[in-house]
């Protein structure tokens, strides 16, 4: 099946940037994600990318999308304590089930001050 | 707009009983997700509906889960007969099928443990 795959631990300081990768296999893949996971909570939707574009900027959000190479990063701006979570890259595709998410295992970043 | 919601938070369980979880999505939403979490992994993709209608089940989901949304709003996932196996947490997700259908909104889980 398609996979998604991530590095499992970035630390960082506070105040610098966080660069956060994340490959695919599905060709297909229409729509990139990046949900943030807290401890015992769920996912909270960061930002989102459609497969024609090849950046997208949302506040100290940077997603850079390199299709031909199937390779997704998220990169925080002044990285601050309350960006430590889990990272999660997914990709839906239209040839399947329209908005099922395939998940990567997640990236841990942990912020030190 | 209160999000999505799911009950209970927390469940704990001996194995071979049976639990039910309740999803509340996000209101008008008319799509809705299971998805299950073990530690250390994504979450993996369970079964959808749109409205009413189940449209997708995973092979994940054996015969000992069913999943229903009997009006098209909140949704229940029902576990028969549980094993130690099927410890996870249980999340729901919910979008709107016209035009947005790519953002789906998580609620924030329901944990069960089967000792």
């Amino acid at each position: 099946g398609e996979d998604v795959e991530q590095s499992l631990f970035l630390s960082v300081r506070e105040g610098d940037s966080s660069v956060i990768n994340c490959t695919y296999t599905d060709s297909s893949s229409t729509y990139l994600y990046w949900y943030k996971q807290e401890p015992g909570a769920g996912l909270q939707l960061l930002t989102y990318i459609f497969s024609n574009m090849d950046m997208k900027q949302d506040q100290r959000l940077t997603v850079l999308l390199n299709k031909k190479d199937k390779h997704l990063s998220l990169r925080i701006a002044d990285t601050q304590t309350g960006d430590s979570a889990i990272y999660f890259c997914a990709e839906s595709s239209i040839t399947d089930s329209w908005g099922k998410l395939q998940f990567g295992a997640g990236t841990q970043v942990v912020v030190t001050p | 707009d209160t999000g999505v919601s799911q009950n209970p938070r927390h469940k704990i369980t001996k194995r071979g009983q049976n639990v039910t979880f309740r999803c509340d999505p996000i209101s008008e939403h008319n799509r809705l997700y299971w998805y299950r979490q073990t530690l250390g992994q994504g979450p993996e993709f369970l079964t959808y509906f749109q409205n009413e209608a189940q449209l997708e089940k995973s092979r994940l989901l054996s015969d000992r889960f069913s999943a229903e949304r009997p009006k098209g709003s909140f949704s229940t996932l029902e576990i028969q007969r549980t094993e130690q196996g099927d410890s996870a947490m249980y999340l729901c997700a919910s979008s709107w099928g016209r035009d947005t259908e790519y953002e789906q909104y998580f609620g924030p889980g329901t944990r069960l443990t089967v000792t």
